[in-house]
Parts: structure tokens; C-alpha cells; sequence
């Protein structure tokens, strides 16, 4: 099946750095990808929607400017968590979608694990 | 009230057990359901896509009710492997595919 990856796969920042994080579709090429973030014993929650060549699309309650997405190719989405704080700790796990036989399919990365300091 | 809720769990059950998850969804509108399993710490995975006339794969049984908005999965002969959390996931509309996730049902298989 299709392949979506990460890096890193966990780090370890002080407060007020920002993080960059990487999501890759590795042999396919993924026009729309979505980013989303899981506190422990929760459920994955659905920050933005990463469109490859133009602005991400943010969910209610997520700030764009502390959350940077960037999706410059078809195969590389980014999210910078700018000036992180204890509070943005959490997983962060992308996905993308394929179509496959009239059906999509979301394959996830294997995840980032942030903690902030 | 969520879009998407599910048992609260967890189950604990022994090796055998026959175990049943429930999930009911609020927007009548939603298009694709599905089950994933997410391991402690990791990525979920998709466990299998969830239609009307229902679908099996092995020992697991998906159904879907659309009149109740209602979604089941079944674990039939339970194994320890099958210790993990269950996502209950809908696709509610538009061309963004935007999943929708339950909080999930843990699962726990004992010896």
C-alpha cells in the first residue's frame, strides 16, 4: 500500500523554539494532505488541510501563524510548530489520500512525537 | 453533541471472546466509514472500510446502519494481537476527504 512518512519521528525542544516537521508521500504523489494532532488518551483531532500550491485550510481554533504549513511539491506537506510551548506537546501525525477504485483512502505517517520543555 | 461517538471502553476479554464495538455518527449526510486500530504510540491503521450491505474479513465483521447512523465492528475468536484502540472514523462530506474520528474504544485481549 501506499507509503507516508515522517521526521523525526520524535523531538525533544525547548520552549520558544520552533519545530519543523516533514511529511513525505513516498511513491505517490498526494495534492491534498491533512495534519492532526493526538493528546494522550484522546483521539486524533484535525488541524488544517495542507493544499499542495496554495494556503493550507485551518480548523476552528487552530492559529495559523503558530502553525505553519507549507506544501511546495506533490510529495513533501511541512508543519512548523513556531515559539512551541509545554501546552504543544503532543503527537503529530499527517496522512494523504488515495484514490483507489472510486474509494479514498487515508494512510497515515507514522507520527511525530513533540515534547516541549 | 460529537460527530462521532463511540463506546467508551475499555474491554478487557479473554483470549476466544467474541467482542463488539458500536459507533453512531450525527450527520446523516456522511459518505464513507470506516474502522482503523491504533496501537499505543503509533499511527493509526485502517482495519477495513465499512458498507451497507456490511463486510467481513476474517474474524472481523463491519456493519453499517444508515437509518440509525449507526456502525459496528465485530471481533470474533479474539486474539492477543488484537489488544489495541479502535477508531470509529466517518468521512462526513466535500472533496477535502476530511476524516472524522471517534474517541476511540481500547481494547485489552488477556491470556
Amino acid at each position: 500500500g501506499a507509503v507516508v512518512s515522517q521526521h523525526p519521528s520524535w523531538v525533544i525542544c525547548k520552549s520558544g523554539t520552533s519545530v519543523k516537521i516533514e511529511c513525505r508521500s513516498l511513491d505517490f504523489q498526494a495534492t491534498t494532505m491533512f495534519w492532526y494532532r493526538q493528546f494522550p488518551k484522546q483521539s486524533l483531532m484535525l488541524m488544517a488541510t495542507s493544499n499542495e500550491g496554495s494556503k493550507a485550510t485551518y480548523e476552528q481554533g487552530v492559529e495559523k501563524d503558530k502553525f505553519l504549513i507549507n506544501h511546495a511539491s506533490l510529495t513533501l506537506s511541512t508543519l512548523t510548530v513556531t515559539s512551541a510551548h509545554p501546552e504543544d506537546s503532543s503527537f503529530y501525525i499527517c496522512s494523504a489520500t488515495v484514490r483507489d477504485r472510486m474509494t479514498d483512502t487515508q494512510y497515515f505517517g507514522p507520527g511525530t512525537r513533540l515534547t516541549v520543555l | 453533541r460529537k460527530e462521532v461517538e463511540q463506546d467508551p471502553g475499555p474491554f478487557n476479554v479473554p483470549e476466544g471472546a467474541t467482542v463488539a464495538f458500536n459507533c453512531t455518527y450525527s450527520n446523516s449526510a456522511s459518505q464513507s466509514f470506516f474502522w482503523y486500530r491504533q496501537d499505543c504510540r503509533k499511527e493509526p491503521k485502517l482495519l477495513m472500510s465499512v458498507y451497507s450491505s456490511g463486510n467481513e474479513d476474517g474474524r472481523f465483521t463491519a456493519q453499517l446502519n444508515r437509518a440509525s447512523q449507526y456502525i459496528s465492528l465485530l471481533i470474533r475468536d479474539s486474539k492477543l494481537s488484537d489488544s489495541a484502540t479502535y477508531l470509529c472514523v466517518v468521512i462526513l462530506s466535500g472533496s477535502a476527504r476530511q476524516l472524522t474520528f471517534g474517541s476511540g474504544t481500547q481494547l485489552t485481549v488477556l491470556p
